[in-house]
């Protein structure tokens, strides 16, 4: 199995663009999560979806976030209009019995 | 509100050292206990606990879980200069299949 795969690995954007990020979970796996990393703030859970239904959202900063999954195999993270503080590590993570796997992660970068 | 702390926040050792990191937590319905390491890239699986007072064991790395004390410890022998990384806790909620993870620790091995 190939893990978790992310795409892009690395996305430079201006101020005000739209950013998606993409993810592909381990095949079989029922849960799937969007995390940011950041030295300030550590690795924190933005939604995670179980049975590609959204469980909890709480930890999107705000409006302009969004993620959706339309399948199983598949679920993207976008944000517009990004700004500089967005700039981050954003990792997909995906698990089926506790034990939760991560993707290589998006290094993004907002000028 | 749930929280995973970990202590300490950053350790500088020799080689040849033994580290403990330490994992408390206060989450509602614990499932599981898991711990990362993390160097440049993506958190790697190390353990999963579930059961207080099993060992598990893998080289140089062990860890043990204490669910009456709410915490749960990572031992490394022998310390490497590859053991440099940040090591992060995690805890899984049972009812909502949420991981809530703590700051992690910094693990530095000096040659």
């Amino acid at each position: 199995d190939a893990g978790v795969i992310q795409s892009p690995r690395h996305e430079v954007t201006e101020m005000g663009q739209e950013v998606t990020l993409r993810c592909k979970p381990i095949s079989g796996h029922n849960s799937l999560f969007w995390y940011r990393q950041t030295m300030m703030r550590g690795l924190e859970l933005l939604i995670y979806f179980n049975n590609n239904v959204p469980i909890d959202d709480s930890g999107m900063p705000e409006d302009r976030f969004s993620a959706k999954m339309p399948n199983a195999s598949f679920s993207t993270l976008k944000i517009q209009p990004s700004e500089p503080r967005d700039s981050a590590v954003y990792f997909c993570a995906s698990s089926l019995l506790s034990e939760q796997f991560f993707g290589p992660g998006t290094r993004l970068t907002v000028l | 509100e749930d929280k995973v702390v970990q202590s300490p926040l950053s350790l500088v050792v020799h080689e040849g050292d033994t580290v403990t990191l330490n994992c408390s937590y206060e989450v509602t319905n614990f499932r599981s206990l898991l711990w990362y390491k993390q160097e440049k890239k993506a958190p790697t699986f190390l353990f999963m606990l579930t059961s207080s007072g099993i060992e598990k064991k893998s080289g140089r790395l062990s860890s043990i879980l204490d669910k009456k004390e709410l915490f749960s410890i990572l031992n490394i022998t022998a310390t490497q200069t590859g053991d440099s990384a940040i090591y992060l806790c995690a805890v899984e909620d049972r009812g909502t299949y949420k991981y809530i993870f703590g700051t992690g620790t910094r693990l530095k091995v000096l040659a």
